[in-house]
C-alpha cells in the first residue's frame, strides 16, 4: 500500500460530458503528480502540482486541468470527453524534500461510451 | 529526459534470479535510472533507483555499467508473484520531475 488514494475506482462517462477525479497523497508529500494509461501502454504524465500551482505539463490539450488543494490534494478535470479518454489515471505523489520517489494509487478506470 | 529501451517480454523459472535489462544510451550525468514494476490493473509500485553506483535493497539490485549507458535489474529469487510489466524510467532528480515511462518488459514467472 502506497498510501495515494484515489476516487472513484471506476468510471463511466459518455462523450462530451466532464469528469473530475479526486487524489490524496501520501502523508508528509506535497507533490502531486497525475498519468494517463491507455490500454497496453505505459504511464503518459499529464501534469504535475506543487504549492497550488501547475509546475510541469505533458503533451495533453487544455481539456485537461486540475488542481491542488492547501491540504496538498488534487483534482484531475477533463472537458468534452472523448472516446479516447478512455484510460487508467494515475495519482503519484511525492516530496520536494525526498523528491526523487514518486508513490502511485491504484488509479481510476474512465470508460467513454 | 533520457528514453529507454526494454524487451518487451522474459521467462523465467520460479526460484531463479531474474535479469532484467535496460538501455539508456543517452543519460545524462544528473540523471538517475529507476525501477517500477506494474501487476495487472494496479498502479506502478517503486522498486529501486541508482545514480551510477550499484544498488541493493530488500526487493532487487540495480547495477549501472561504467558508462551509464544501460542498467539491470535483477531479483534474486523469482516467485509467481514477481510477474508483472517491469520499466525502467530515467529522470533528472530536481525539483517539478516527470517520469517518462516506456513500454516496458513483461516478466513471466513460470512454476
Amino acid at each position: 500500500d502506497a498510501g495515494v488514494t484515489q476516487s472513484p475506482t471506476h468510471l463511466i462517462k459518455t462523450r462530451g460530458q466532464q469528469v473530475t477525479l479526486r487524489c490524496s497523497p501520501k502523508s508528509g508529500h506535497d507533490t502531486v503528480s497525475w498519468y494517463q494509461q491507455a490500454l497496453g501502454q505505459g504511464p503518459q504524465f499529464i501534469f504535475q502540482y506543487y504549492e497550488e500551482e501547475e509546475r510541469q505539463r505533458g503533451n495533453f490539450p487544455d481539456r485537461f486541468s486540475g488542481h491542488q488543494f492547501p491540504n496538498y490534494s488534487s483534482e484531475l478535470n477533463v472537458n468534452a470527453l472523448l472516446l479516447g479518454d478512455s484510460a487508467l489515471y494515475l495519482c503519484a505523489s511525492s516530496s520536494q524534500i525526498a523528491k526523487n520517489i514518486q508513490y502511485f494509487g491504484a488509479g481510476t478506470r474512465l470508460s467513454v461510451l | 529526459d533520457a528514453k529507454t529501451t526494454q524487451p518487451p517480454s522474459m521467462d523465467c523459472a520460479e526460484g531463479r534470479a531474474a535479469n532484467l535489462p535496460c538501455n539508456h544510451s543517452t543519460i545524462s550525468g544528473n540523471e538517475y535510472v529507476y525501477w517500477y514494476r506494474q501487476i495487472h490493473s494496479q498502479g506502478p509500485q517503486y522498486i529501486i533507483h541508482g545514480l551510477k553506483n550499484n544498488e541493493t535493497n530488500e526487493m532487487a539490485s540495480l547495477i549501472i555499467t561504467e558508462d551509464r549507458k544501460s542498467s539491470t535489474l535483477i531479483l534474486p529469487h523469482a516467485t509467481l508473484r514477481d510477474t508483472a510489466v517491469y520499466y525502467c524510467i530515467v529522470r533528472i532528480g530536481a525539483n517539478f520531475n516527470k517520469f517518462y515511462f516506456g513500454s516496458g518488459t513483461k516478466l513471466n514467472v513460470k512454476p
